[in-house]
């Protein structure tokens, strides 16, 4: 069984302060996906992690792949409030054709 | 172009009743899903379907059915409604893993 925690669940934060949120994810899988939720709202798709060692970024946000590990990171520099939301992690569990995800990171960013 | 469309957004039902949410992609989508969000838990998978006329069991397929008879459809019932499926409902379809794209979900209360 395929389990994905991610660390923090809850993060408030500073403006223009880093911050790194944690995906680690139990099986085998060389492909992840980073989501954004705003509140009352339907998933955006922000990253799609596809080999060891990936890394994507796109504005303040930087998602890393560490498939030995099992690890992947979202990395978040300098914030801003506009990226207050609930950022999920996915993994894809081909063995059962489809994708797990972890319970959510709920970020505040205050000013 | 206009994606992954789910019916109802709303619904409110009285335990017994039955109801069906319907999911249509125009996408040509071979795989399709449905989720649950709880609070705090992320989304747990139902069902899912890898092509037209099959349908397989998610993490939490318990008091759910499924059926997706055309490609671009795929329906979740619910036969008898518990209060315990109160929750929002997302579907999901991809080509195959490589990013799913959501529906804007159905908020279901079960009095």
């Amino acid at each position: 069984e395929l389990k994905v925690e991610q660390n923090p669940l809850f993060l408030s934060m500073q403006e223009g302060k880093n911050y790194t949120i944690y995906c680690n994810y139990s099986t085998t899988s060389d492909r992840l996906y980073w989501y954004r939720q705003d509140p009352g709202k339907s998933l955006e798709s922000l990253f799609v992690l596809l080999s060891n060692g990936a890394v994507k970024q796109e504005g303040r946000l930087m998602a890393s792949l560490d498939t030995k590990a099992r690890l992947s990171t979202l990395h978040i520099t300098a914030a801003v409030h506009d990226l207050s939301a609930t950022y999920f992690c996915a993994v894809d569990w081909r063995d059962n054709n489809d994708m797990r995800f972890g319970a959510g990171t709920s970020l505040t960013v205050k000013p | 172009n206009a994606g992954v469309t789910q019916t109802p957004k709303f619904r409110v039902l009285k335990t017994g009743q039955s109801m069906t949410l319907l999911c249509a992609q125009d996408m040509n989508h071979e795989y399709m899903y449905w989720y649950r969000q709880d609070p705090g838990m992320g989304l747990r998978l139902i069902h899912y379907s890898v092509g037209e006329g099959t349908t397989a069991k998610g993490e939490v397929p318990d008091g759910y059915n499924v059926s997706r008879l055309k490609k671009q459809n795929f329906l979740l019932g619910l036969e008898s409604a518990a209060p315990s499926q109160t929750s929002v409902y997302f579907c999901a379809s991809s080509r195959r893993t490589y990013g799913y794209t959501f529906g804007s979900g159905t908020r279901l209360t079960v009095v």
